[in-house]
């Protein structure tokens, strides 16, 4: 069965202290993993994709890798703003089309 | 702009009736899905559909039901089937998921009072 595992589940830092989410997967056929954030009573907003052991992406203070069996999302000098819920993802192909697979998310609070 | 419109973002519904969600999408996606999400439980999906008059079951449809008369339309019925439908309920599109991922909206909140 595929499963998606998230780590922790809630992570609590002062401004500017770096720090890493974690997202374990079990999956055969996987097409992509992606990360999304998600502010409190709205939908979920993607960051980024990854595709292959190796890759790498940056945006702003937010930086993704992934490996054959997780990936890390880094958290380089958090600020307030970037408190949301990280939400972790893999795409997978079944016999009715791509299916995205979540896991439980991860909950961010940055203190000033 | 174009994105996906969720409608109502509230909604209260009494014990044994049913109640439609609707999610309409003006990106021309092919693609559409409807997740439900649970304090730590994550998103769960309940239907996809790939294409008009096409859709599937997901991972915990019971209860639930579509329909996909229209490309930029797949509302959801709640029905009085469904034990536990308090919850917030997510629609999200895509045309090329492995590149580009899903597009949400942002979501409705289903109340059973």
């Amino acid at each position: 069965e595929d499963q998606v595992t998230q780590s922790p589940e809630a992570l609590r830092l002062q401004e500017g202290e770096s720090s890493s989410l974690n997202c374990s997967y079990t999956v055969s056929g996987l097409r992509g993993l992606f990360w999304y954030r998600q502010d409190p009573g709205k939908g979920p907003e993607f960051l980024f994709t990854l595709y292959s052991a190796g890759e790498e992406k940056e945006k702003e203070r937010l930086k993704a890798t992934l490996t054959k069996k997780e990936s890390f999302l880094h958290i380089t000098a958090p600020k307030p703003e970037d408190s949301a819920t990280y939400l972790c993802a893999v795409l997978i192909l079944t016999g009715g089309g791509n299916k995205l697979t979540f896991g439980t998310g991860t909950q961010l609070k940055v203190e000033l | 702009d174009g994105g996906i419109t969720q409608s109502p973002k509230y909604l209260f519904r009494k014990e044994g009736q049913n109640v439609t969600l609707s999610c309409e999408q003006n990106l021309n996606h092919d693609a559409m899905y409807w997740y439900r999400q649970d304090p730590g439980q994550g998103l769960r999906l309940i239907y996809y559909s790939q294409i008009v008059n096409d859709f599937q079951k997901g991972d915990i449809a019971e209860g639930y039901s579509v329909s996909r008369e229209k490309k930029e339309s797949f509302p959801l019925t709640v029905t009085s089937a469904q034990k536990n439908p308090t919850a917030f309920y997510l629609c999200a599109s895509s045309i090329d998921a492995a590149n580009y991922g899903y597009t949400f909206g942002s979501g409705t909140r289903l109340t059973v009072v």
